[in-house]
This record gives structure tokens, C-alpha cells and sequence, in this order.
């Protein structure tokens, strides 16, 4: 059973305003990765962390940052929101060296720029 | 190229009937492992069940099964007794060992509908 936390659950912001997603899990996973997903669409990669200290970009460009300061916290920043960024952002951990690493998600941000 | 490829529309099922969503993907490596994913309207991504690519026997989780057709690079999910609260979007993926960052490709996903 998967413990991993994010907040805000849903978001309408307007546009120029900085953000910051949090994320959260208590199961001492080493791996994290934030995923962007548009509304019925596929889940697409922007951040991933093998742990404190590492973070890297993902297949997806995106003008959002990440920080990796302790093992459980994953947070995910927008300088300056904008309308494209409307999507849904879903956090998720792993644990390294297990033999399937299956990622274990958040329930998701909902995001909305006006 | 897309790595995984779900194609069918939307799909209704009958309350207590089986669902098979198709699920077919494209690599070259020889370690690789499959992933299904369940996404209820909430929008959290719930894991069902994994199958490894040098696994011998199709994968079993309760009511969710995975027909692992290695040679024709298909991953059928197959849900049995189906219920109501199996309505939901579900998702493919594949992890590629030569990725070596554990990414995930997902699938565009099936959408399931149970009806009662």
C-alpha cells in the first residue's frame, strides 16, 4: 500500500503567480518523478530524483524545478504559472534496487492558470 | 515511436462479466517489465499488476490477470467478474532496463465502464 501524500489536491491560480506543488511519502523510497498529464491523456516524465541532492529532467520539457532536500519531500515549483500549464501533475515513488521497482503514485494536483 | 499502444475506444461491460483491454508495446531490449495502472475519476494512478519480461507464467493479482504474449509484444489486461467500481481509465506501461532510470512509457490508456 502505497503512502505518498500531494497538495494542493486542486489549484486555479492566476497567471505570473509562483506555485508550488508538494510531495510527500513515507516508505522511504530513494527514487521519485513527477508526471504531467493532460486530461485523458498519457502520463509524460518532467522530473526524477534517485535521491537527496539528485534531481534530472525528464522526456518532457518543462519550465518547472525541482528540489530534493530530504528522502521524503519532492516538491515541484512554477517561477511564473501560465495557461499551458493547466494539467494534471502526479507525483510517484519507487523503491531502488527492489527486483520490479514499481512506482507508487500520489492521488495528483489539479491545476488550472487563468 | 510509440512504445505502447492501446487502441481500443471506450468500452461498456456488464456488471459480473470479464473485460480484456489490449496493450501492445514495441522494444528491442530483452529486460523490460509491464505495468497496469488503474486511474479512477479522482485522477490517483492505483497499481494492479506486474508482469517481467523473462517472467514464465502469466502474472495473477485477485481478479486481475495479464495474458503475456511475449513473441507478438502483447500484454492483455484481463479483469474477471468485473464491478462497478472497476469503472475508470486504465493504463499500460513499460520500464526498460537500458533506461536505467526506471522511467515509465504509458499507453493512452482504455476507458472502462461497468454497468449494472
Amino acid at each position: 500500500e502505497a503512502d505518498i501524500y500531494q497538495t494542493p489536491r486542486y489549484l486555479v491560480i492566476g497567471t505570473g503567480k509562483k506555485i508550488t506543488l508538494e510531495c510527500s511519502q513515507t516508505m522511504g523510497h530513494d527514487k521519485m518523478y513527477w508526471y504531467q498529464q493532460d486530461p485523458g491523456m498519457e502520463l509524460h516524465l518532467i522530473h526524477y530524483s534517485y535521491g537527496v541532492n539528485s534531481t534530472e529532467k525528464g522526456d518532457l520539457s518543462s519550465e518547472s524545478t525541482v528540489s530534493r532536500i530530504r528522502t521524503e519531500h519532492f516538491p515541484l515549483t512554477l517561477e511564473s504559472a501560465r495557461p499551458s500549464h493547466t494539467s494534471q501533475y502526479l507525483c510517484a515513488s519507487s523503491e531502488l534496487g527492489s527486483q520490479q521497482e514499481t512506482q507508487y503514485f500520489g492521488p495528483g494536483t489539479r491545476l488550472l492558470v487563468l | 515511436a510509440q512504445k505502447i499502444t492501446q487502441t481500443q475506444p471506450g468500452m461498456f461491460v456488464q456488471e459480473k462479466e470479464a473485460v480484456t483491454l489490449d496493450c501492445t508495446y514495441d522494444t528491442s531490449d530483452p529486460s523490460y517489465g509491464l505495468f497496469w495502472y488503474k486511474q479512477p475519476s479522482s485522477g490517483e494512478m492505483i497499481f494492479l499488476i506486474y508482469q517481467g519480461s523473462y517472467d514464465q507464467q502469466n502474472a495473477t493479482e485477485g481478479r486481475y490477470s495479464l495474458n503475456f504474449q511475449k513473441a507478438r509484444k502483447s500484454a492483455n489486461l484481463v479483469i474477471s467478474a468485473s464491478q462497478l467500481g472497476d469503472s475508470a481509465m486504465y493504463f499500460c506501461a513499460m520500464r526498460e532496463s537500458s533506461w536505467g532510470n526506471n522511467r515509465l512509457a504509458f499507453g493512452k490508456g482504455n476507458q472502462v465502464v461497468v454497468i449494472p
